[in-house]
């Protein structure tokens, strides 16, 4: 079964600063999707940025860029800039791509992110 | 968010009553996914429905909890005698699937907020 470890339980940044958010994932599979979830006090799940397990590139979305080490089963997401509107918990998930399957998503426990001004 | 809705948004009920929430996935969507997110923890799958079938239940507890997908009309998790372990934040999720592939991203409802006295 595929499992997602998200260590930090909270993490705090200055604004205009950089954070990096750590998740790693296992699993014996070798095509997947990893995500990053930005929940705000509104509960609304925001998908912040997205990456194929295939592709080598990582995925970056304006100030959001991730770390994806596929050896390594590592997914970190480093926040550039940092804004108050940033302060979120934030939410790694996997989702297996092969076909045929649920494709049902597997989430980390989350890192509660404070933006200090 | 592409538009899944769900109500209500905050359900209040008292142990022993039945709860139904509603989801409406986006339009053409034929595929909801519904997830549980108990206080402080991250989502956790509860079961996968296309229209008029149930796909995958693997995370619905075994009693109380049922979920449908009508040909028409939205998406109903229904729990009955609920309990206080029941209160959670419930969240909808549709998808489509493209031709031919797996390639898909979940979009996520507001969620409902259960409480149970």
């Amino acid at each position: 079964a595929q499992t997602v470890t998200q260590s930090q339980p909270e993490m705090s940044v200055q604004e205009a600063e950089t954070v990096t958010l750590s998740c790693t994932y296992d699993t014996s599979e070798s095509d997947y999707y990893l995500f990053w979830y930005k929940q705000p006090p509104s509960r609304q799940m925001i998908l912040v940025i997205r990456q194929e397990a295939y592709k080598q590139q990582n995925a970056t979305e304006n100030r959001f860029s991730v770390n994806f080490q596929k050896a390594a089963k590592s997914f970190s997401l480093k926040i550039s800039d940092s804004q108050l509107g940033d302060a979120a918990m934030y939410f790694c998930a996997y989702r297996s791509a092969i076909w045929p399957g649920t494709y049902k998503y597997i989430f980390g426990t989350g890192t509660r992110l404070k933006v200090l001004a | 968010n592409a538009g899944v809705m769900q109500n209500p948004r905050h359900l209040v009920r008292r142990r022993g009553q039945e709860a139904r929430l509603r989801c409406s996935p986006v339009k053409g969507h034929s595929h909801v996914y519904w997830y549980r997110q108990l206080p402080e923890e991250g989502l956790k799958f509860m079961v996968y429905l296309q229209k008029e079938n149930i796909i995958d239940e693997s995370g619905m507890p075994k009693e109380r909890f049922s979920a449908e997908f009508p040909k028409e009309g939205p998406s109903i998790l229904r729990i009955q005698q609920v309990v206080r372990g029941d209160s959670a934040a419930y969240f909808c999720a549709s998808s489509i699937i493209p031709r031919g592939g797996a390639r898909d991203t979940q979009y996520f409802g507001p969620g409902t907020r259960l409480t149970v006295l």
